[in-house]
């Protein structure tokens, strides 16, 4: 089955020691997106990228890179987590069609601990 | 600054019956509407979307309603089943302006009793 892919599904980290989660996808879908999301909070877009080209919400920390070597693989690098950054991260995917807006389809997430 | 607001955090219905999530948004650039629905460990699926020329959508138990003069959408479930209970979470997206980014609410957590 096509599908998104997230790993690990939980991910413990130290105070300030750099972190990467994995998202892949079958679905060969052209653009996407990190979110995060905090207990009983709507999930907040970090950035996405369209292809290769690499969109930065306004107010996403610098903490937060990302990085995408080919289509199926995406990566989220946090240089330096803070007890902040504590969150579920969802990966997602989708395929931009002219004039209409795409449906994402999630993967399960990474639940990230910082101790 | 929540462009879009689900004001109940949680919403418990008897089997069988109606169920009606509610959604307010404040930018009036938002064209398209989506529900998602998400389950404990899962990632969000997409349930259902609307686009601002209609005022409904309907897909089997599910129809959405879009009021845009209010501002308010609402996704209707009928009849609600036990195995409905999820986190329901309203989207939007201003295609001319954001392209296909999407702004989510909080999300209402929707437990179907048997």
């Amino acid at each position: 089955d096509a599908m998104v892919i997230q790993n690990p599904r939980y991910q413990v980290t130290q105070f300030g020691k750099p972190v990467t989660l994995s998202c892949s996808q079958t679905l060969n879908h052209n653009v996407m997106y990190w979110y995060q999301q905090k207990s009983s909070q709507a999930p907040k877009l970090l950035f996405h990228y369209y292809d290769k080209d690499f969109n930065n919400e306004a107010d996403t920390p610098d903490n937060f890179q990302s990085r995408r070597p080919n289509t199926s693989f995406c990566f989220l690098d946090i240089r330096s987590p803070g007890l902040g950054d504590a969150a579920m991260y969802l990966c997602a995917t989708s395929t931009r069609q002219s004039g209409l807006t795409d449906t994402q389809y999630f993967g399960p997430g990474t639940r990230l601990t910082v101790l | 600054d929540q462009q879009v607001k689900q004001n109940s955090p949680s919403l418990s219905v008897q089997e069988g019956r109606i169920s009606i999530l509610n959604c307010d948004y404040t930018n009036s650039m938002f064209d398209y509407f989506l529900w998602y629905k998400k389950y404990p460990a899962e990632g969000p699926t997409f349930l259902i979307s609307i686009s601002s020329i209609k005022d409904k959508n309907e897909d089997g138990r599910f129809t959405v309603f879009l009021n845009k003069s209010a501002k308010h959408l609402s996704l209707h479930i009928v009849p609600s089943q036990p195995g409905d209970s999820a986190v329901y979470f309203c989207a939007a997206s201003a295609r001319e302006t954001s392209g296909s980014r999407l702004t989510f609410g909080e999300g209402t957590q929707l437990t179907v009793n048997p």
